[in-house]
């Protein structure tokens, strides 16, 4: 079991490109999810999936976009990449239900910084 | 609306000591989860415990335990002799189950245990 894996780990962007964010996982998930991580702010939703062709946003979404075609893949795009969204970010999973409902594991994290 | 707190935004205690980050939630939920993530130095989210909103049984493992008040809204994390490898950013989380398993996160306490 690899877990969640994200690729790539590190990213340098010029503002206005765009890239997309991988992130998989091989544990059977229901549930994934985008979150961003700045300093002295914790973790924030970026948008979220329950499971296959269903996705939501969460608190910061603006700027960002996801699909979700198969369970293992959760792809967050970065349409047009700004300053603010510098940042380290985070994608994760859980089972919907069972003894481990809702525990998210979260993958290694990809470093992003917008020149 | 949900919301996790952690006061404590550094903590430095020497090895050996014992030491408590604290953590308080709101939720109008009767429902819910809480968890407790450590991120080391690497940068990884590693899950340490979830707790169900219905079980106010304190638990230990090994040298780390935790305090879960429902009266008091707080969800509470002991390291008993600290040692060096516990330096990292402890989050305290609070998920949603009603909306997709969303993760409140708190803004993370640092600790540096000092040799």
């Amino acid at each position: 079991n690899a877990g969640v894996t994200q690729t790539p780990k590190f990213q340098v962007l010029k503002t206005g490109q765009s890239m997309t964010l991988q992130c998989a996982q091989d544990m059977n998930h229901e549930y994934m999810s985008w979150y961003r991580q700045d300093p002295g702010m914790g973790l924030r939703l970026i948008h979220y999936s329950v499971g296959a062709g269903i996705t939501d946003q969460g608190e910061v979404p603006n700027g960002y976009n996801v699909s979700r075609s198969t369970t293992e893949d959760f792809p967050l795009r970065l349409l047009s990449a700004a300053p603010s969204q510098t940042s380290v970010y985070f994608c994760a999973s859980s089972y919907r239900g069972g003894a481990e409902a809702d525990t998210q594991y979260f993958g290694p994290g990809t470093r992003l910084t917008v020149l | 609306a949900q919301k996790v707190t952690q006061a404590q935004t550094e903590i430095s205690v020497v090895e050996k000591e014992d030491v408590t980050l604290d953590c308080v939630y709101e939720t109008r939920d009767t429902t819910y989860y809480l968890f407790w993530y450590k991120q080391p130095p690497s940068g990884e989210l590693v899950f340490l415990i979830r707790r169900n909103s219905f079980d106010e049984q304190n638990e230990i493992s090994g040298r780390y335990s935790w305090n879960f008040q429902k009266s008091t809204s707080s969800f509470n994390f002991t390291i008993t002799a600290s040692q060096v490898v516990d330096s990292a950013v402890y989050f305290c989380a609070l998920s949603d189950i009603k909306g997709g398993n969303q993760f409140y996160f708190g803004t993370g306490t640092s600790l540096t245990v000092i040799p």
